[in-house]
């Protein structure tokens, strides 16, 4: 089955220090596309990064980076130096086939609370 | 310019109604989406249009008419409307169907809350 499990429902970080956000994916399907998405408490779900199942490095951007580890079917995200506008929602999703189609599938979420 | 936008941000109703909830985009894309937001936050597809036609409608009662007039828009009607459906709606845009090994991120409107009393 074709899943997305994202372990941590919360977590507490203190601001300027690194956070890695858990995301492991099932699928028997070689290409696939990992997105991250955060969703502050405003509501709009706002893109990250992602990564190619062929990309040979991992993804940054800025601050965000994607720790790409194929043989463990993980995607974690690392965010450096948290800041508290970090403190938000953050999903992990997977494009896959699904009835013919490529769709997004999406992880339960981790809360993020950024501490002063 | 808001790239996604969708109207109300908040709807109260009662049982039984029916409702819509509005989408636009401004960003040229051909493909657009509804999703729903759980209480639990989990996120589930419900409807996807590419350039006006339905590609992808998962399981969901024939109460919800997803209707495109055109590629920029994609509105929800709601009919006879149950205290399940109380959720966050999400309209969304993307370039392409997601099709092939592309980075083909989607944007997200602001979110339509749904309270059904």
């Amino acid at each position: 089955a074709q899943k997305i499990t994202q372990t941590q429902p919360g977590m507490f970080v203190q601001e300027k220090e690194a956070v890695t956000l858990d995301c492991t994916y099932d699928t028997s399907d070689p290409s696939y596309g990992l997105f991250w998405y955060k969703q502050p408490s405003s509501g709009e779900m706002i893109f990250l990064i992602y990564q190619g199942s062929y990309d040979q490095q991992n993804a940054t951007e800025g601050r965000y980076s994607l720790n790409f580890q194929k043989a463990r079917k993980s995607a974690n995200l690392v965010i450096s130096a948290s800041q508290l506008g970090d403190s938000a929602m953050y999903f992990c999703a997977m494009r896959v086939v699904m009835d013919s189609n490529y769709q997004l599938i999406w992880g339960a979420g981790t809360k993020l609370i950024i501490k002063p | 310019d808001t790239a996604v936008s969708q109207t109300p941000k908040y709807l109260v109703t009662q049982m039984g109604n029916d409702k819509s909830i509005k989408c636009e985009q401004n960003l040229g894309h051909d493909t657009m989406y509804w999703y729903k937001q759980d209480s639990k936050k989990f996120l589930k597809i419900m409807f996807s249009y590419n350039n006006k036609e339905l590609i992808i409608n998962e399981t969901v009662p024939n109460r919800f008419s997803p209707k495109s007039p055109d590629k920029a828009h994609l509105n929800l009607h709601i009919n006879s409307l149950e205290l399940g459906d109380s959720a966050v709606y999400f309209c969304a845009s993307s370039q392409e169907p997601l099709t092939g090994p592309y980075n083909e991120k989607l944007f997200f409107g602001s979110g339509t809350q749904l309270s059904v009393l």
